[in-house]
């Protein structure tokens, strides 16, 4: 149990244009996820807290208006990049908690031309 | 906040030796302690925990090992294998329903056939 799934895995965009990364959990509910940048041979920064139904909270120099989150039901966050620049490109990784527990997706390949 | 440090950066073993990796954190009232294994291209997965009641938590090759007086924690990995080869990285935060780990930089083991 405590599956995360991510969509796409990776992806490919022209700089100026926006793109949408989905976080799922897939047999439990969660109402609590984060959204995590991770560059080459580094840790994972936090970005943001997404609580279901309610705002995200972003952690300090993360551009809100640049990386929106939604966060509309129990079992899925979405991270939008906006006018995507080759200096966002970066492994996203969500994450969902459950029972005390956070589990991690996949991740998110994003490059931008 | 809390602060984690994490070493070795890289740690290069044969296989069949023990690997231990020690991290250190700075806030007395953490008392969740996670470690998770990253494989490249991959999200970080859980292989173990250990909450600060507990000194020392086994499972099969795993071991981790709390000293809160110190506030220091490691994970040991005995009989290594090729398969273990990935990024380690430890976190520490209070549980509960403000759960949001802070992690350390990580650790590249290397192990060797």
């Amino acid at each position: 149990g405590a599956v995360v799934s991510q969509h796409p895995s990776w992806v490919i965009c022209k700089s100026g244009t926006s793109v949408k990364i989905e976080c799922r959990s897939l047999d439990f509910q969660a109402t609590t996820m984060f959204w995590y940048r991770q560059f080459p041979k580094q840790s994972l920064m936090l970005m943001a807290t997404s609580n279901e139904g309610s705002k995200a909270t972003y952690e300090q120099g993360v551009e809100k208006d640049k990386f929106l989150i939604n966060h509309a039901s129990l079992t899925l966050s979405t991270l939008t990049v906006t006018s995507a620049h080759p200096e966002d490109s970066s492994f996203y990784i969500c994450s969902a908690r459950w029972e005390s527990e956070q589990y991690f997706g996949p991740g998110t390949r994003l490059t931008v031309t | 906040g809390e602060n984690v440090e994490q070493h070795p950066s890289t740690l290069s073993v044969q296989e069949g030796d023990s690997a231990v990796i020690k991290c250190t954190y700075s806030d007395s009232a953490s008392n969740y302690f996670p470690w998770y294994k990253q494989e490249l291209g991959k999200g970080p997965q859980l292989i173990i925990d250990i909450r600060s009641n507990v000194g020392e938590k086994k499972d099969q090759r795993i071991a981790v090992t709390l000293n809160k007086t110190a506030k220091h924690f490691s994970l040991h990995i005995t009989e290594t294998q090729p398969e273990d080869s990935a990024v380690y990285f430890c976190a520490a935060s209070m549980g509960g329903g403000s759960y949001i780990p802070t992690f350390g930089r990580g650790t590249s083991l290397i192990v060797h056939p």
